[in-house]
């Protein structure tokens, strides 16, 4: 079964500090992994990784893929109050399949 | 702004009542999907649509019915609902299976059963 883990849980840090978020996954036919942000709504979309090596950035964010270990990081540099959310990791097969993971719930105190 | 538009944003209703959601979406793309979020917990898979045809369903009781009417259109009927339903719920679309691309969110509908 398509699995995906993530760590941490859960991250309390102050405004300023830089954060590495995990996700490590176990999929058949992988196809692409995609990173969202998610406040009190719908997830919104950061990153989408598909080949090993090849960091994204955006700004403070930036995600890295590792196909060989299985796993990918979110990093975010300085953060700010407005970074608080549930950062979510998903993997997508070659069908339709979106597998998301448990989410890692971030605060930033100022 | 999302492209991905839902309707209604809230929804409360009682466990004999027939209600549905509605999702849309412009973005040309032909796969469609119902989520169920619970709070504090991720997205949880409940019925896909690739070219219009249910391609996916995850187990869901059959209270919950979908319904694609055409590709840029996906409903969610609602019937005889239980509390434990109380979800948001969420509708995505994204390319099919031949192309990469992501997931886009609608904005959900929040239901609640009494």
């Amino acid at each position: 079964e398509d699995k995906v883990v993530q760590s941490p849980l859960s991250l309390v840090v102050h405004e300023g500090d830089t954060v590495t978020l995990n996700c490590s996954y176990e999929v058949t036919n992988f196809r692409s992994l995609l990173w969202y942000k998610q406040e009190k709504k719908a997830p919104t979309f950061l990153f989408m990784l598909t080949s090993s090596g090849i960091e994204k950035k955006s700004g403070r964010l930036s995600s890295i893929l590792d196909k060989k270990e299985l796993f990918s990081i979110l990093n975010i540099t300085a953060t700010q109050t407005g970074d608080s959310a549930v950062y979510l990791c998903a993997v997508r097969d070659y069908g339709q399949n979106f597998v998301f993971g448990p989410g890692t719930r971030l605060s930033v105190l100022p | 702004d999302t492209e991905v538009t839902q309707t209604p944003k809230h929804l409360v209703m009682g466990m004999t009542n027939k209600k549905s959601l509605k999702c849309e979406q412009h973005m040309g793309h032909r796969a469609m999907y119902w989520y169920k979020q619970k709070a504090k917990k991720p997205p949880e898979l409940m019925f896909v649509y690739s070219y219009e045809k249910l391609s996916i369903n995850e187990s869901v009781p059959s209270r919950f019915s979908p319904e694609c009417p055409n590709s840029s259109l996906l409903n969610l009927h609602l019937h005889a609902l239980q509390p434990e339903d109380s979800a948001l719920y969420l509708c995505a679309s994204s390319q099919p299976r031949q192309e990469v691309g992501e997931l886009f969110f609608g904005e959900g509908s929040r239901l609640t059963v009494l």
